[in-house]
Parts: structure tokens; C-alpha cells; sequence
């Protein structure tokens, strides 16, 4: 089955500062990556997410990039700001029929006012 | 509009115990997730059901667990014979459809005595 890698576990910057969180994923089928954010007691919460036959995505102070060939996509936040601290997962999935998506295991994100 | 609802938000039960966390997903969503996640890791997949049917169990880890969708919207997670080891923070997703972006609710955690 599909294995995400997720690094780093922890990213402290300033506020202002760029963050940039890094997955790689195992199955070369995989064509849907999403990014969740979670705060402590609450669910996961979409950000942002991108297919297969995009390379870039952007929404703001957020993007996405992904390499299929390397089997890696990264999450970019520019302008931090003390709100954007949090847990951050990245997913993957290899079935567009069903969205049994396999996890990282998290960046907890610290942004220093 | 309303958002995924998870009851009870907290169980705490003893070893040997039954219980049953129930979820009320996004009206009209068709599709229903059961995801698990421990302490410091990413959500697991554990069940995905498409409208009434369990169209994948193959995250449930054993037969001690079980879920049904009766009337293809609220959906109860079972667990029979509880151990300490199925203390988690148990998530349910939904989605317009199998091909859309999941919506989590906060989850229920439930805790083994």
C-alpha cells in the first residue's frame, strides 16, 4: 500500500518567515495529495490540494508544489503569522474512486510573534 | 452550514467494555470515513462507506470492530471487547461524493481503562 513520509516533525520560524513542509509518497498511482491543518482538539482541515496533472497550486499565503517523477510535493506558507500554528499533514491516494487517503505524520508548525 | 458531528467528544470505558461513537456527517454527503489516530501521528484509515454499503473495511484492524451506515447518513462505529490499546482520537470525514475533498469532524476521544 501507499507509505507518505513527512518531514520535518517540528518547524519553529518568526512570524513573517516562509515555512516549507516536505512529503514523499510510495505508490506511483497515487494522483491526489491534500494538505489538512489541525489545532489541538479539533479535526483535520483541508487547506489546500492538488491532482496529478498539476504541478503548482496557490491560494493566498499558500501553495503546493509536486514532482511526480520524484514522488515528492512540498506545502510553501509565506508571511507567517502566530494563527497559522498548528499541526500540518500531508495525504496521498491512489484511488480516485474512494478517498482512503494514507497520512504523514505531521509537522507541528510554531510561529514565533 | 453545519459541519461534520461526532458524539459523544469524550468516552472513557473499561477494558471488556462495548461502546458505540456515533457520527452525523454533512447533509447530502454520500460518502462517510472512519479514520483513527493516536497520539503525536497522522489519522489511519479504518472503514469508507458509500452510501449504505461498506464499500472498504480493510483499515479495521480486527473483528472486534465494526461499523454500519443503515440509512446512508448517520453512521456508528462498534467496538466490542475494548483494550487499552484502542484508546485514540477516532475522526469521521465526509464527502459530496467519493471523489470529493473529506470534511472531518472533531472526533471522538475515547479513552480505555
Amino acid at each position: 500500500g501507499e507509505n507518505v513520509e513527512q518531514h520535518p516533525s517540528t518547524l519553529s520560524v518568526q512570524e513573517g518567515d516562509s515555512a516549507v513542509i516536505k512529503c514523499t509518497y510510495s505508490d506511483s498511482a497515487s494522483n491526489y495529495f491534500p494538505w489538512y491543518k489541525q489545532e489541538l482538539g479539533k479535526g483535520p482541515q483541508l487547506i489546500i490540494d492538488i491532482r496529478s496533472n498539476v504541478g503548482e497550486k496557490k491560494d493566498q499565503r499558500i501553495a503546493v508544489t509536486l514532482n511526480k517523477t520524484a514522488k515528492h510535493f512540498s506545502l510553501h506558507i509565506t508571511e507567517t503569522q502566530p494563527e497559522d500554528s498548528a499541526v500540518y499533514f500531508c495525504a496521498a491516494t491512489a484511488d480516485t474512486g474512494r478517498r482512503a487517503l494514507t497520512f504523514g505524520s505531521g509537522t507541528r508548525l510554531q510561529v514565533q510573534p | 452550514g453545519a459541519g461534520v458531528s461526532q458524539t459523544p467528544s469524550n468516552k472513557v470505558t473499561e477494558k471488556g467494555k462495548y461502546v458505540e461513537l456515533r457520527c452525523d456527517p454533512i447533509s447530502g454527503h454520500t460518502a462517510l470515513y472512519w479514520y483513527r489516530q493516536s497520539l503525536g501521528q497522522g489519522p489511519e484509515f479504518l472503514i469508507y462507506f458509500q452510501g449504505t454499503g461498506a464499500a472498504d473495511d480493510s483499515g479495521l484492524p480486527n473483528d472486534r470492530f465494526f461499523a454500519v451506515r443503515p440509512e446512508g447518513s448517520v453512521s456508528t462505529l462498534k467496538i466490542q471487547r475494548t483494550e487499552r490499546g484502542d484508546s485514540a482520537v477516532y475522526l469521521c470525514a465526509s464527502s459530496r461524493t467519493g471523489n470529493s475533498p473529506l470534511h472531518f469532524g472533531n472526533g471522538t476521544r475515547l479513552t480505555v481503562t
